[in-house]
């Protein structure tokens, strides 16, 4: 049983452009989160959604930042018009129920 | 704004010694969980602790709960460099977890 699959794990982009991290929970997980870490701090939350609907977005940074779980497919954070305080580590966990299980990341730098 | 202080920020000790690390909360959780992580890695939960007073033990490792869940520690015996890594306490609420501001710890060996 494959752990939570994260992808890519390094992204460039340069100010303006667009950031898309994707994020395959484990097998049989419906929950996926989605955190932030920067750099030696801990982990901030974001966004908690299930199969096609966002339950919690309360972490989410109200513009340029949206997240999607379809039906099918890995769930998805989109950043849009990155600019430098975008770059960071971004987690994604799956749940079946309460534990989480965390995937290794996506480290996103904005030049 | 729900906050978990962790202390010390950065710990650096001899292998073999003890230590103590410290998570202290503005609210109470219905639990709290401590995990460990690697550099390049997302972090991995180490332990669940759900009960005032509780206390856990795993291998080398011991946690507990505050009387009044506020709060937590870790305390590592006999330290070893495999013991190395970024320590995070985080309290769990409203489906989602709160994480501390996090203890670098070093083991020297």
């Amino acid at each position: 049983n494959a752990g939570v699959m994260q992808n890519p794990r390094h992204l460039v982009r340069r100010r303006g452009q667009e950031a898309r991290l994707r994020c395959s929970p484990m097998k049989g997980h419906s929950h996926v989160y989605w955190y932030r870490q920067l750099p030696e701090e801990g982990l901030k939350f974001m966004v908690y959604l299930q199969k096609e609907n966002i339950i919690d977005e309360s972490g989410m940074p109200k513009e340029r930042f949206s997240a999607e779980f379809p039906k099918e497919g890995p769930s998805i954070l989109r950043i849009q018009q990155v600019v430098r305080g975008d770059s960071a580590a971004y987690f994604c966990a799956s749940s079946p129920d309460r534990e989480q299980f965390f995937g290794p990341g996506t480290r996103l730098t904005v030049l | 704004t729900q906050l978990l202080e962790q202390s010390p920020q950065f710990l650096s000790i001899q292998e073999g010694e003890n230590l103590t690390v410290y998570c202290n909360s503005s609210s109470v959780f219905s639990s709290l969980q401590w995990y460990r992580q690697e550099p390049g890695e997302g972090p991995v939960l180490l332990v669940t602790v759900v009960t005032g007073g509780e206390v856990k033990k795993l291998k080398r490792l011991t946690f507990q709960f505050g009387d009044a869940r506020k709060d937590s520690s870790l305390h590592i015996t006999a330290a070893q460099p495999g013991d190395t890594g970024l320590y995070l306490c985080a309290g769990v609420g409203n489906e989602k977890l709160t994480f501390g501001t996090g203890t670098r710890l070093t083991i020297i060996p």
